[in-house]
């Protein structure tokens, strides 16, 4: 059973490109969250989605950024006109329900780099 | 004020060590989540606890609903457990969980 698969693992985009992260959740899990971590600080919510809906995006800019994650298809982090700030680690996790008692588990990341 | 403060930030032992990690919280919760972060970045999920301890191999990790404090323990630590460790908490939901900044771990043999 694979775990969450992030790709790609690495991304390097010049400033005013688009971004587009994607996260394959582990079978069987419905819910998906991305969290970003900009360098040397902690991982902070972005968005939590499931199938078809975003249920929470308090935690993502308001322009540029969306999400999505598709009845098919892996959940999509897209940033446009990136700028340098955007340069970051972005994680997904996923769970197979929502609630506290649920352990999530985690991609391996996807770092962007924005030249 | 972080809602979530650990200590130390940086940590440096030698190999069969016993190592402490502490996360301290200012928010009610309702779980608390240990996660390791390796070099070259991929997280796992240590621990999640609401009250008391519990054991996983050489990795111990307890809480303090009242005094919203946890530590995690490793006994006879190894190189291979230098890695970021991340306390986290949730009050509801994993939508809003919130995170330490991490602490970097470093077992020299």
């Amino acid at each position: 059973n694979a775990g969450v698969m992030q790709n790609p693992r690495h991304l390097v985009r010049r400033r005013g490109q688009e971004a587009r992260l994607r996260c394959s959740p582990m079978k069987g899990h419905s819910h998906v969250y991305w969290y970003r971590q900009l360098p040397e600080e902690g991982l902070k919510f972005m968005v939590y989605l499931q199938k078809e809906n975003i249920i929470d995006e308090s935690g993502m800019p308001k322009e540029r950024f969306s999400a999505e994650f598709p009845k098919e298809g892996p959940s999509i982090l897209r940033i446009q006109q990136v700028v340098r700030g955007d340069s970051a680690a972005y994680f997904c996790a996923s769970s197979p329900v929502s609630g506290t008692g649920v352990t999530l588990h985690f991609g391996n990341g996807t770092r962007l780099t924005v030249t | 004020k972080n809602e979530v403060e650990q200590s130390p930030q940086n940590l440096t032992a030698q190999e069969g060590e016993f190592i402490t990690i502490n996360c301290s919280y200012s928010v009610g919760i309702s779980a608390l989540h240990w996660l390791q972060q390796h070099p070259g970045g991929g997280i796992v999920s240590l621990f999640m606890l609401s009250s008391g301890k519990k054991k996983h191999g050489r990795l111990i990790a307890t809480i303090n609903i009242q005094e919203k404090h946890s530590s995690l323990h490793i006994t006879a630590s190894h190189p291979r457990d230098s890695a970021v460790y991340i306390c986290a908490v949730s009050s509801y939901n994993n939508n809003d969980m919130r995170f330490g900044a991490g602490t970097r771990l470093t077992v020299k043999p």
